[in-house]
């Protein structure tokens, strides 16, 4: 099984519905991310987390929100989802301060939105 | 959180061919790592390099690190066409709470 899992893989959806995505891990790694990714260009980071006591914004975090249920899982929910936030999504983990700062990624959500 | 910008944008080779990607950032770093990320998958971590190492190899990779120049290359030698990939770089200082990641280069090796 993968260390770091994403649910749903693929999910097509329309204008101004709410979708969610999860994210489980079982690295027990304490730092969690997601990142979105378009065609083409890099990965841009959505919002982080360091414990669930501990959300952070990304640089584009705006039509997101997050929920760390626990040390384990990490949500990225789209409240009203748009055509733009189609897109690859990615969560990652990583272990935590005065680390290496190395990144487990898991193999991504492709959200299309009509 | 600095990003790192890779160098070129695309490159296509042929099968055993070495293949050289470069990586500029601004500020300074505790370490920098190299992940790859096969076409609509997710990335993984290849390679990290640190401050003070000048060069490092892991099978037929090798990283090197110029920290005055602020810049590393990835080479990868005798290439196949299963290394056809995304390559990023990230820099990444002790401070930071984040990696970023550039566009990445774009390796196609030719069979």
């Amino acid at each position: 099984d993968a260390d770091v899992t994403q649910t749903p893989r693929n999910r097509i959806t329309k204008t101004g519905k709410r979708i969610m995505l999860e994210c489980s891990q079982t690295k027990g790694h304490d730092r969690m991310y997601w990142y979105r990714q378009d065609p083409g260009l890099g990965l841009r980071l959505i919002y982080y987390s360091f414990d669930v006591k501990d959300i952070n914004k990304g640089e584009i975090s705006d039509g997101y929100s997050v929920s760390r249920q626990a040390q384990a899982k990490f949500s990225l929910s789209l409240e009203s989802a748009i055509p733009n936030q189609t897109a690859l999504y990615f969560c990652a983990t990583g272990i935590g301060q005065g680390t290496s700062g190395e990144l487990f990624f898991g193999e991504g959500s492709r959200l299309t939105v009509l | 959180s600095q990003q790192g910008e890779e160098d070129p944008q695309a490159l296509s080779i042929q099968e055993g061919e070495n293949a050289t990607m470069n990586c500029s950032y601004k500020t300074s770093i505790n370490n920098l790592q190299w992940y790859r990320q096969n076409s609509g998958r997710g990335l993984v971590h290849l390679i990290l390099i640190r401050s003070n190492e000048r060069e490092k190899h892991s099978g037929r990779l090798r990283v090197t690190l110029d920290t005055s120049k602020k810049s590393s290359s990835l080479l990868i030698t005798a290439s196949r066409a299963a290394d056809s990939a995304s390559y990023f770089c990230a820099p990444f200082s002790g401070s930071a709470r984040q990696l970023t990641f550039g566009s990445g280069t774009q390796l196609t090796v030719l069979p």
